[in-house]
């Protein structure tokens, strides 16, 4: 069973930085490419950045790039994103999302961590 | 980027309605168009894969179509466990952009 595992929310001043984290098990992690969807309160889903299996090629928003960095770890099974000069409109609900067979679909996600960005 | 505009924003119908939800792209994606079900506080789950696709284990009564610009969610009989928002995707091209999403609720 395809599981993923976010963890590393939780309530940053603006400018600040945060680095989240995602814990993949129950299949082969480095044939997948992942990617990041956020929503914010009670609004729609926004997608935030993806990265391949192997790890070279990475997608950003315009609206984080420059800002956020994707990463993964593929002998820890790990995703990362990187969240620097954060802004009151990061504030989201972040998910981890798999990309199924041919980077077309968002086949698995985690159930989410919160970003909350305020003074 | 390609903008996907869904309608309607909410609906209301009664068990065993058909409900039908549209999803626009502001232009052509082929059928690089994904269906998703979300429900409160919930992380969404896919259900129509290639704008035609079951996704495994999704019930029957979800069925989607279209192609080019103009996709249709169809669920055939509705069931109470179907209250949720629905978003449609493209993944024709980067940035990936999602409908504003389709609130059903039940009567």
């Amino acid at each position: 069973e395809v599981q993923l595992l976010e963890s590393g929310g939780g309530l940053v001043q603006p400018g600040g930085s945060l680095r989240i984290s995602c814990a993949a098990s129950g299949f082969t992690f480095s044939n997948f490419a992942l990617t990041w969807v956020r929503q914010a309160p009670g609004k729609g889903l926004e997608w935030v950045s993806t990265i391949v299996g192997s790890g070279s090629n990475t997608y950003y928003a315009d609206s984080v790039r420059g800002r956020f960095t994707i990463s993964r770890d593929n002998s820890k099974e790990t995703l990362h994103l990187q969240m620097n000069s954060l802004r009151a409109e990061d504030t989201a609900v972040y998910y981890c999302a798999r990309e199924g067979a041919g980077m077309v679909r968002f086949d698995s996600w985690g159930q989410g961590t919160l970003v909350t960005v305020s003074s | 980027d390609i903008q996907m505009t869904q309608s309607p924003s909410s609906l209301s119908a009664s068990v065993g309605d058909r409900v039908t939800i549209t999803c626009r792209a502001s232009q052509s994606i082929r059928t690089y168009l994904n269906w998703y079900q979300q429900k409160p506080g919930k992380a969404p789950k896919l259900l129509i894969y290639a704008a035609s696709s079951l996704q495994s284990g999704v019930p029957s009564r979800f069925t989607g179509s279209g192609s080019g610009t103009d996709f249709t969610l169809t669920i055939s009989s509705l069931q109470p466990e179907d209250s949720a928002t629905y978003f449609c995707q493209q993944s024709y091209n980067t940035p990936r952009t999602f409908g504003q999403g389709t609130k059903v609720e039940i009567k």
